[in-house]
Parts: C-alpha cells; structure tokens; sequence
C-alpha cells in the first residue's frame, strides 16, 4: 500500500493560517476516523497534535485542528508562530492487513 | 511521567543482527499496546509492527516488508519492548521509535530513537 500524499513543502508568516493535505484511498483516509497528525522538530522525535482526524491531545494549542473530507485529511494551524516551524506527518489506520501507513511528510516553513 | 528509552542502536554490517530494547515507565505497561515504527533516508516513517497486551492476547502484526526478518517481544516482569533484526540491509539504516499504540488507531508517546547505520 503506498504512503499517504502530503505536499513536499507549506509556508506562511506569522499569524497566518496555514492548511497541510494528506491524500489517501477508501482503504485508509476515507475509511476510517482514525487519521492522526505528529509534528517533529529537528533531531527530535515526533509528537502527536491531532488523532483521530479532529481530536487535540491535552496541551496541544487549539489553532492546531483537523478534518477530513473523503480521502483527504487536512490539519490547519492558525495564528502561525516561530515554534510551528517543523515537519508535519499525517498516519491513517489502514485495516487490519495493512494497519497503518504515514504520508511523507511536509516541511512547515515560518517566514 | 510517561518514559520510553529506547537502547540498542549502532553499526552494524550487513547480513548482521541487532536487538533494540525499549524500557517503560510512568504507565501501566503490560497493558499497552506497543509498536515499533523507523524513520528511514528512503522510505520516511513507517510502521514496522505492533505487539498486543497480553490481556489482549500478545499477538504480533509486521508490516510486510519486514516480515520474516523482523521480531517484536515483550518482558512485562521488566516494562521492556524489545524488536530483533536479522539479516540487516543498508535500506533498514535509520532512527527506530519505542512507541504506544492505541490499537492501531495513533500512537500515543514516542520514545527519543535508537540509531542503525548498516553498512560495510
């Protein structure tokens, strides 16, 4: 199964609002709720900010949300701030064969 | 405070084994389910396999491309993750993540990565 479709790159300045797509198929992204979004910064491991397409762990700010429509998974972040800075990858649950697959990632530039 | 520290990384050569461990702490372990997932030049992050609690049965799932070569235990007495490498390739060179699966639907905390570069 190939990985989710996630753009190479986004931008925004600070403050802006800035929206990160994740493409997959009916077997993964449009089949279930379970589409999750992890931030990581360089050198560190990735944090979770959104699970199960629209759910914020504790901690997490709320200009970080999530949504789906059909096969598309999207996670936008408003008020964008330096620290936003940071690759962003979305992961769908994939049925019980294929389980899980992660989109490629994308790089969140600040400006 | 939930913990994963995950040891066991380094260089090694191809057609080489590697055992990666993984120690818990700050959660009910033997409860969790826990997963494996690398970070890899060619293929980005990708699952690697999952281990069931054992209230849940244990079971195994690998993802296919490294099935066969890949082996995932658990030591609950020891809050311990452990995943087994054999017959290691240059493409299985990357950061390996300790991670809690909340049942295949996202994975909760990470732990900071253990490195393999394999190479000659």
């Amino acid at each position: 199964q190939s990985a989710l479709t996630q753009p190479r790159s986004v931008s925004g300045s600070p403050g802006q609002s800035v929206t990160i797509s994740c493409t997959g198929s009916s077997s993964d992204v449009g089949g279930y709720d379970h589409v999750s979004w992890y931030q990581q910064h360089p050198g560190k491991a990735p944090k979770r900010v959104i699970h199960d397409v629209t759910r914020r762990p504790s901690g997490v700010p709320d200009r970080f949300s999530g949504s789906k429509s059909g096969n598309t998974a999207s996670l936008t972040i408003s008020g964008l701030q330096a620290e936003d800075e940071a690759d962003y990858y979305c992961s769908s649950y994939a049925g019980s064969e294929t389980w899980v697959i992660f989109g490629g990632g994308t790089k969140l530039t600040v400006l | 405070e939930v913990q994963l520290v995950e040891s066991g990384g380094g260089l090694v050569k191809p057609g080489g084994s590697l055992r990666f461990s993984c120690e818990a702490s700050g959660f009910t372990f033997n409860y969790a389910w826990m997963s494996w997932v690398r970070q890899t030049p060619g293929r980005g992050l990708e699952w690697v396999g999952r281990i069931k609690s054992k209230t849940d049965g244990g079971t195994v799932d690998y993802a296919a491309p490294v099935r066969g070569r890949f082996t995932i235990s658990r030591d609950d007495s020891k809050n311990t993750l452990y995943l087994q490498i054999s017959s290691l390739k240059a493409e299985d060179t990357g950061v390996y993540y300790c991670v809690i699966d909340k049942s295949g639907h996202y994975f909760d905390y990470w732990g900071q990565g253990s490195l393999v570069t394999v190479s000659s």
